[in-house]
């Protein structure tokens, strides 16, 4: 049974880099026709979708963010991480780490894991 | 980005009522579109993709329509472990967006 987990760092100071991993289990990062996305809710409101990256390293980011998204792939550990510069309290939300099928449809996500932003 | 307006944002109906949340998209996406089920502190949930085929697993009761711009989704006997908020999701954009949101409640 396919498993993704987030770990990272629950609270992060504005200006700095939020750093994010998840780790792929009871399956492959490699598996073809799959991408690996970011998905996060802030406080009271509804989720966004932050990126996806494929297992061969190509990439898309949500025009909102993309001056400030970086996604890489670990394929040799099954995890693949997250990391948005420049942080504010805005930035604060659970982080869902999620499989996409066919690249956007997200048929399996990690249990979330709060990030807060502030000094 | 592709805009996705749901409707109502919020609803309250009793066990057994027929639930209907629509959701609109600011261009046509075909039948680009998911429906996903979130419980507080719980992963989200899909139920359907593709507007209207519903995800291995999920419960009869649940179903979607729709084409274009124009879609619903509707629980057929609002039961109490329906309880959560649901989204909208289209995929037809590169840019992946979700609607605002419906949370439903008994």
């Amino acid at each position: 049974q396919l498993q993704l987990q987030e770990s990272g760092s629950g609270l992060v100071k504005p200006s700095q880099t939020l750093s994010l991993t998840c780790i792929v289990s009871g399956g492959s990062i490699s598996s073809g026709g799959i991408s690996w996305s970011w998905i996060r809710q802030p406080p009271g409101k509804g989720l966004e979708w932050i990126g996806y990256i494929y297992p061969s390293g190509s990439t898309y980011y949500s025009p909102s963010l993309r001056s400030r998204v970086t996604m890489s792939v670990d394929r040799s550990r099954n995890q693949f991480s997250l990391k948005l510069d420049s942080v504010t309290a805005a930035d604060t939300a659970v982080y869902y780490c999620a499989r996409g099928v066919g690249a956007t449809t997200f048929d399996h996500w990690g249990q979330g894991t709060l990030v807060t932003v502030s000094s | 980005d592709i805009q996705m307006t749901q409707s109502p944002s919020s609803l309250s109906a009793s066990v057994g009522d027929r639930v209907t949340i629509t959701c609109q998209a600011s261009q046509d996406i075909s039948t680009y579109l998911n429906w996903y089920q979130h419980k507080p502190g719980k992963a989200p949930k899909l139920l359907i993709h593709g507007a209207s085929t519903l995800q291995a697993g999920v419960p009869s009761k649940f179903s979607g329509r729709g084409s274009g711009t124009d879609f619903t989704f509707t629980i057929s006997s609002l039961q109490p472990e329906d309880i959560a908020t649901y989204y909208c999701q289209q995929y037809d954009d590169l840019a992946v967006t979700f609607g605002g949101g419906t949370k439903v409640e008994i």
